[in-house]
């Protein structure tokens, strides 16, 4: 099993452009999770979605939106990326919600906006 | 307001000690608490989850603590080794909800 793929591993973008983070898990879990790792900041969360059909906002959404595709995928996207939006980027996924368990995350994607 | 610190320093330590990572949380009643290794250029690695009516876990060299008293979640790698250096995070949900909530890790440096 590949677990949670992000693709891609890294990207640059100008200010002012689009792009479209994907993530998909082949753990058949509920729950999905975007994060962002900003250095001296730890994980952050920006985005999430309980069950297929669902999303709601982390600590962190604003110049984000996502897509809860199927129970597979969840897709990030910035719609006009600024440079406060470089970062290093988790997709995470783990069983129902309400019964906690551990995440798994993929292996990131490093954006940088210049 | 509901904090989750971590000492930022990095721990340096010699091999075959042990090492004992601290991860304090004011403003929360956790359900649960989890720690995870991240190495560089990495996602985090899920390593322990402890939930709020344990004391101590315990995973082969690992060992993690709970105290809900103290707000406090001791994690000790016994035996240390150079492998085990890594940055290590602490997780834990916001009290009614299952999102974790991660603290910002600490830098374990194992010395040969």
């Amino acid at each position: 099993n590949a677990g949670v793929t992000q693709t891609p591993k890294f990207q640059v973008l100008k200010t002012g452009q689009s792009m479209t983070l994907q993530c998909a898990q082949d753990m058949n879990h509920n729950s999905m999770y975007w994060y962002r790792q900003d250095p001296g900041m730890g994980l952050r969360l920006i985005y999430y979605s309980a069950s297929e059909g669902t999303t709601d906002k982390g600590e962190v959404p604003n110049g984000y939106n996502v897509s809860r595709l199927n129970k597979r995928e969840f897709s990030l996207r910035l719609e006009s990326a600024a440079p406060s939006q470089t970062s290093v980027y988790f997709c995470a996924s783990s069983e129902a919600a309400g019964a906690w368990t551990e995440a798994f995350f993929g292996q990131g994607t490093r954006l940088t906006v210049v | 307001s509901q904090k989750i610190e971590q000492n930022s320093e990095a721990l340096n330590i010699q091999e075959g000690k042990t090492a004992t990572l601290t991860c304090n949380y004011t403003n929360y009643s956790p359900a649960y608490l989890q720690w995870y290794r991240q190495d560089p250029g990495r996602g985090p690695v899920f390593l322990l989850l402890i939930r709020e009516n344990e004391k101590e876990k315990r995973k082969e060299r690992l060992k993690v603590t709970f105290d809900t008293t103290l707000k406090q979640s001791l994690f000790h790698i016994t035996a240390s080794q150079p492998a085990d250096s890594a940055t290590y995070l602490c997780a834990l949900d916001k009290g009614g909800s299952y999102i974790p909530t991660f603290g910002r890790g600490t830098s374990l440096i194992v010395h040969p």
